[in-house]
């Protein structure tokens, strides 16, 4: 089973284009979380939402609870904006441990 | 600094070595996480700890043991390393009061030769 499902897979794009990535999942959530992993394998947590949008930066994520759908987007993109981008949600029931199921990723690369 | 800190953060193996991978934090958490990162694949949960001397297995655990020293402190062992145990693996922490928010180590790349 994959209850979430990250899209496109991967992504290359020029620098300053928009950007949006796309997470879609399969159950009841309480909350959604986006990623970002750089190269070297860091990962930062950018944004966890249960509703509506948030904004920090160039970054933009927004989440549709009724269409089990959430995007997240970039704008005037960067090539330091080249990462994988990670969704995970957090289930109503179920889930591990910590409640989390991660999507695989989407690879974005942002050339100059 | 970085808050949640692994060692070591690259490891070459050979089949049926131990190893062992240690996370340390300075954040102050509860919880903490073992998690397992395969290509292709997304994060999969190996041990979790919500307290000194709580282990809880969590969806991959065979082949792995972990041990809570202290608050600060999380490792992760490999008894008898196999070559299918070659993944990046991650240690995160979270908030007991907040416990939506994961903060992530860099990383321990290992490979089992």
């Amino acid at each position: 089973k994959n209850e979430v499902e990250q899209s496109p897979q991967n992504l290359t794009a020029q620098e300053g284009e928009f950007i949006t990535i796309n997470c879609s999942y399969s159950v009841g959530i309480s909350a959604l979380h986006w990623l970002q992993q750089h190269p070297g394998g860091g990962i930062v947590s950018l944004f966890m939402l249960s509703s509506g949008k948030k904004k920090h930066g160039r970054l933009i994520a927004t989440i549709n609870i009724q269409e089990k759908h959430s995007s997240l987007h970039i704008t005037a993109s960067h090539p330091r904006d080249s990462a994988v981008y990670i969704c995970a949600v957090r289930l109503v029931t179920g889930g591990g441990a910590d409640g989390l199921t991660f999507g695989k990723g989407t690879h974005l690369i942002i050339q100059p | 600094d970085a808050d949640v800190t692994q060692t070591p953060r690259n490891r070459i193996t050979k089949t049926g070595k131990r190893i062992m991978l240690e996370c340390s934090q300075t954040k102050g958490h509860d919880r903490m996480y073992w998690y397992r990162q395969d290509p292709g694949l997304g994060l999969r949960l190996i041990y979790y700890s919500f307290d000194v001397k709580d282990i809880n297995k969590g969806e991959i655990s065979d082949g792995y043991s972990v041990s809570r020293q202290a608050q600060a402190k999380f490792s992760l062992s490999l008894e008898s390393a196999i070559p299918n145990q070659t993944a990046l693996y991650f240690c995160a922490t979270s908030d007991l009061d907040s416990p939506g928010e994961l903060f992530f180590g860099e990383g321990s790349r290992l490979t089992v030769l």
